[in-house]
């Protein structure tokens, strides 16, 4: 059975910061990975999605890495802002077209 | 405006009592899809449905229902609700299977009693 883990669970930052936010799953056979962003009370946003045939995908100051053999995909973000806040969240489709999701990161970016 | 619309948006009943959570989209997409999300557990599927008429489980579909019998629509029905259904409910869609984008509506945050 896939597993998906996200680490770190939370993260607190200061303006301005570069960061990474890590997605680790067990199992390669994937058909693509999608980082989506939480805010409280509210639905989830996509952010970047990658093929499995990818390695990488950038969106402004976002840029998200895809490593299959691994196991693993990094969410970027550069010169982190206070309207970054929110739970992070990565998503694998499988080949049944079901989707299993990571826990999520809860990233604080403090002004 | 492109969106996914959940109704209701909160919900209290009593363990029994047969409810509907209804999901529309107005993007003619493919693809719709449920989901619940719970403290620790994080976000997981229960039902989607590739297209009118063709739905399959995710990976939590005990005690929930689906049907699809139009496009736009994707209700998510529980005949006896117990309070282990307590949660907060997401629908999604996306233009033509999971393999795209998926837009999500607002979730419906359901108490059982």
């Amino acid at each position: 059975k896939q597993e998906v883990t996200q680490i770190p669970a939370a993260l607190s930052v200061p303006e301005g910061e570069n960061l990474v936010l890590n997605c680790s799953f067990t199992d390669s056979a994937i058909y693509n990975l999608q980082w989506f962003r939480q805010d409280p009370g509210k639905g989830l946003t996509s952010l970047l999605l990658i093929q499995s045939s990818q390695r990488e995908q950038t969106s402004g100051r976002l840029n998200a890495s895809l490593d299959k053999s691994s196991g693993r995909s990094t969410l970027y973000i550069a010169a982190s802002q206070p309207g970054d806040s929110a739970t992070y969240l990565c998503a694998l489709l499988l080949y049944g077209q079901n989707f299993v999701f990571g826990p999520g990161t809860r990233l604080s970016v403090l002004p | 405006e492109a969106q996914v619309t959940q109704n209701p948006r909160y919900l209290i009943t009593v363990t029994g009592k047969k409810l509907t959570v209804t999901c529309s989209q107005n993007m003619n997409h493919e693809y719709m899809s449920w989901y619940r999300q719970d403290p620790g557990l994080g976000l997981r599927q229960i039902y989607y449905s590739m297209n009118v008429e063709v739905t399959d489980k995710g990976d939590v579909p005990e005690g929930y229902k689906v049907s699809r019998k139009e496009k736009r629509n994707f209700p998510l029905i529980l005949e006896s609700p117990s309070p282990n259904q307590t949660s907060l409910y997401f629908c999604a869609s996306s233009l033509s299977g999971g393999w795209e984008t998926q837009y999500f509506g607002p979730g419906t945050r359901l108490l059982v009693l």
